[in-house]
């Protein structure tokens, strides 16, 4: 049981170039969740899903996008990076039956 | 709207020392409250949580009690150890899909 995974750990971009963060759960989680982490500013909501199919805005959704096409996992696409995107972003699920989320352990995006 | 208000960290203190790390909240109704921890280069792990009032939550040494008359979940420890260095996140979910997190405390525990 590996939990939350995030692929990469690391990557460094130009600005404008695009990519796609994976975060893949093996727990059978509906809810799944992307944050950004910035310092002195915590955990940012960017987008969530609550189940296969569906996604939803959060706190900070502009210059991303998402997909869930199979419940397991969950993408976060930026399509022309800026250097205001490089960040820590974090993956997180849950179920239905609570409210507690388990995080993967990161990605580094650096935007140059 | 929901919010959540940590103490400003660094928090820094000798081995064996007390810790408290305070959280109060704002939220209608009934949130349920957690702590997180996320150690140098890793994930946030779920640390404790409460769901409902006057629970204490409770896991590695470290308590915190839902308090609905202050609002506040502040977190406690006896005796610290170094290998608590990490950076703690107080958060709550009030019946919604999104956790609310505060901006984080930071300790640092020197032997």
């Amino acid at each position: 049981n590996a939990g939350v995974t995030q692929t990469p750990k690391f990557r460094v971009l130009k600005t404008g170039q695009s990519m796609t963060l994976l975060c893949a759960q093996d727990m059978n989680h509906e809810y799944m969740y992307w944050y950004r982490q910035d310092p002195g500013m915590g955990l940012r909501l960017i987008h969530y899903s609550v189940g296969e199919g569906t996604t939803a805005k959060g706190e900070v959704p502009d210059g991303y996008n998402v997909s869930r096409l199979k419940k397991q996992n969950f993408l976060l696409g930026l399509e022309s990076a800026a250097p205001s995107q490089t960040s820590v972003y974090f993956c997180a699920s849950r179920t239905s039956a609570t409210y507690e989320q388990y995080f993967g352990p990161g990605t580094r995006l650096t935007v140059t | 709207g929901d919010s959540v208000t940590q103490m400003e960290g660094p928090v820094t203190l000798s081995e064996e020392a007390f810790l408290t790390i305070n959280c109060t909240y704002t939220a209608t109704g009934y949130p349920s409250l957690f702590w997180y921890v996320q150690y140098p280069g890793e994930g946030l792990q779920l640390l404790l949580k409460a769901t409902k009032a006057d629970d204490k939550g409770s896991n590695k040494g470290f308590e915190a009690t839902y308090r609905k008359e202050t609002t506040s979940f502040h977190l406690e420890k006896g005796s610290v150890q170094v290998s608590d260095s990490a950076v703690y996140f107080c958060a709550l979910n009030n019946a919604g899909n999104m956790l609310t997190f505060g901006g984080g405390t930071r300790l640092m525990v020197k032997p």
